[in-house]
């Protein structure tokens, strides 16, 4: 069964820093692993998308990596601003299910301080 | 071009009454999947739909349903509601599964069961 987690569940940091959230599976059969950005009370915004095949993407600030045989995603937030506060969730899509099902860790919620 | 549209966006229901979301894809996607999120389960796969069909469904009750129709919009209906239904109901689009799948997701409409 498919487990998705996400360490730290929490980070605070001044503003300026560069950052890293942490997302591990337990099984590296997927077909992609997605990061996505949620503000309160609200939807989820797709930040990266990351194919099996593929090691990294990248959005502006942000580098999302994948190491698919250790089963271990990283996103990489560059000079960190106030409006990046939000939780961010990795999601991935499990192959065999055929299906776009997306299982998703707990989240990070990120606090930064100007 | 219009993202996921969730309507409404608010509901109070009380027990034992039962209550359908809507979800509007963006235009072009095919495949529609509904999501719960609670502050202690996170966010879990209700179902998938695929031009009309449902195509996979997670580990929720029969009072839980969803239909898919032909313009791609899609309802969830959840009957003899309980207290523990409160929660955001999220809905996410994509083209289709493929390699470039991307999930979009609504604002979300949270539910409030009294």
């Amino acid at each position: 069964k498919q487990e998705v987690t996400q360490i730290p569940a929490a980070l605070s940091v001044p503003e300026g820093e560069n950052l890293v959230l942490n997302c591990s599976f337990t099984d590296s059969a997927i077909y992609n692993l997605q990061w996505f950005r949620q503000d309160p009370g609200k939807g989820l915004t797709s930040l990266l998308l990351i194919q099996s095949s593929q090691r990294e993407q990248t959005s502006g600030r942000l580098n999302a990596s994948l190491d698919k045989s250790s089963g271990r995603s990283t996103l990489y937030i560059a000079a960190s601003q106030p409006g990046d506060s939000a939780t961010y969730l990795c999601a991935v899509n499990p192959l065999g299910s055929n299906t776009g099902k997306l299982i998703f860790g707990q989240g990070t919620t990120l606090q930064v301080k100007p | 071009k219009a993202g996921v549209t969730q309507t409404p966006r608010y509901l109070i229901k009380t027990r034992g009454q039962q209550v359908t979301l809507s979800c509007s894809p963006i235009s072009g996607h095919r495949s529609v999947s509904w999501y719960q999120q609670t502050p202690g389960q996170g966010l879990q796969f209700l179902f998938e739909y695929f031009s009309e069909t449902q195509r996979n469904k997670g580990n929720f009750p029969g009072r839980f349903s969803g239909r898919q129709f032909s313009n791609s919009r899609s309802e969830m209906n959840v009957s003899t509601l309980e207290l523990g239904d409160s929660a955001l109901y999220l809905c996410a689009s994509s083209r289709e599964r493929g390699p470039n799948t991307e999930a979009f997701f609504g604002q979300g409409t949270r539910l409030t069961v009294v």
